[in-house]
């Protein structure tokens, strides 16, 4: 079963500096999607970034972007210039490509880390 | 205009009541998801909805129910919870059921079984 780790519970940045938070997963799979999303207080998941796994070239969002090694099953976001606004738990995900469904598969599970608390410091 | 409403925002309810979480998508999307969010744990799946079929059920116990009457409503009917269901509910919809999609979430509904 795949599994995604996020090893950081908390994390503490200075406003316009830049911050790293870790990931890693586990899976059989050759091709897969991996995202991060960020839940602020409003508790309303926002999507921060999407890889798609058979894509070398890292992907970027503005001051979001990551460092995506496939080989070494890590997917770390990195958030330049944080802003007060950044201050989120923020959620590393993976989901298999669709396919039909086999034993213990699922088509549709989106697969998450338990989180990792940014606060951002004035 | 947040894309996805879920209400009510807060729900307090006995072992013994029956409640319904409601969710509504504006965005024209063909699946809807329920997950559950509890302290301390990841965010786990519950029910995939794709044109209004049900597609995942994630080993979800009977004492909740989804209902998917059109693509824009998803409603989750709880019955004879236990305290250890309570925790955050929240919605997503998705314009497909496919695997790369990104999910538009709702803001959740606290849910405290007493």
């Amino acid at each position: 079963a795949q599994t995604v780790t996020q090893s950081q519970p908390e994390m503490s940045v200075q406003e316009a500096e830049t911050v790293t938070l870790s990931c890693t997963y586990d899976t059989s799979e050759s091709d897969y999607y991996l995202f991060w999303y960020k839940q602020p207080p409003s508790r309303q998941m926002i999507l921060v970034i999407r890889q798609e796994a058979y894509k070398q070239q890292n992907a970027t969002e503005n001051r979001f972007s990551v460092n995506f090694q496939k080989a070494a099953k890590s997917f770390s976001l990195k958030i330049s210039d944080s802003q007060l606004g950044d201050a989120a738990m923020y959620f590393c995900a993976y989901r298999s490509p669709n396919r039909y469904l086999n034993s213990g598969g699922s088509n549709y599970k989106l697969t998450f880390g338990k989180g990792t608390l940014l606060t951002v410091n004035p | 205009e947040t894309g996805v409403t879920q209400t009510p925002r807060h729900l307090v309810m006995g072992m013994t009541n029956k409640k319904s979480l409601k969710c509504e998508q504006h965005l024209g999307h063909n699946a809807m998801y329920w997950y559950k969010q509890s302290a301390k744990k990841p965010l786990e799946l519950m029910f995939v909805y794709s044109l209004e079929e049900r597609v995942e059920n994630n080993s979800v116990p009977s004492r909740f129910s989804p209902e998917c009457p059109n693509s824009s409503h998803l409603f989750l009917h709880l019955h004879t919870l236990q305290p250890e269901d309570s925790a955050l509910y929240l919605c997503a919809s998705s314009e497909q059921a496919w695997a790369g999609e990104k999910l538009f979430f709702g803001s959740g509904t606290q849910l405290s079984v007493l």
